[in-house]
């Protein structure tokens, strides 16, 4: 099983509502990884977890709270957004935090904030 | 912090001719840099990693990349294009800010024509 799996697909949001984006990886890995991607613009990073601990948060606002219940799930909840938060939210994992890891990415949530 | 610089943001091609997609490196020690390919509406897959292994990497789908330090270069390339490989290409590094992590470059659309 080499897949990222990310729930919902799609998902349309006020800005006062509350929801959480799911990812969930079975290959072992103990790095996962939250990345914003805009149109047309690169993934952008916004958290990392290394062995179920937050090891780098790139100044992410608090209206978005990351969480790491297992070493296979990884949340993003989300309180708050603006409409300029709306994005393609991607998970990815790698098998360590080394500097020769490749990212296995999965589909995203493509979030609109209305 | 090193970095990677695209050159183009779109290129287009015939089929069955030469892709070539430019990266370049900012760095003042050996880099791993990656070549990852993101298809419509849908996350990233590595293409190929470069790890100081051997110069020139190759990857999935008949792509290869070389690394040439006199240039700070690590463009891809494929001998033949196919309307399959129509996608955004992403040069990445990996760099060691607080923790290592992937930074992507700006991208490259490639076209294809039949």
């Amino acid at each position: 099983d080499t897949e990222v799996t990310q729930t919902p697909k799609h998902l349309v949001m006020g800005m006062t509502n509350k929801k959480s984006l799911k990812c969930e990886q079975h290959m072992g890995h103990r790095a996962m990884y939250w990345y914003k991607q805009k149109a047309k613009k690169p993934p952008e990073l916004m958290f990392v977890y290394s062995y179920e601990k937050l090891s780098i948060n790139e100044s992410v606002p608090s209206r978005f709270s990351p969480e790491c219940p297992n070493s296979s799930l990884l949340n993003l909840h989300l309180h708050a957004l603006q409409p300029e938060d709306s994005a393609l939210y991607l998970c990815a994992s790698s098998q360590a935090t080394g500097p020769a890891e490749k990212l296995f990415f999965g589909s995203g949530t493509q979030l609109s904030v209305l | 912090a090193q970095s990677v610089t695209q050159l183009g943001s779109h290129v287009s091609v015939s089929e069955g001719a030469l892709v070539l997609l430019r990266c370049n490196y900012s760095s003042s020690v050996p880099p791993y840099l990656f070549w990852y390919v993101q298809y419509p509406n849908q996350g990233l897959q590595l293409l190929l990693k470069y790890t100081s292994a051997a110069t020139l990497v190759k990857g999935i789908n008949g792509f290869e990349a070389e690394f040439k330090k006199s240039e700070t270069s690590f463009h891809l390339t494929k001998p033949s294009a196919h309307m399959s490989d129509a996608a955004e290409y992403f040069c990445a590094v990996r760099t060691n800010t607080g923790g290592f992590k992937t930074i992507f470059g700006a991208g490259t659309r490639l076209f294809v024509k039949a």
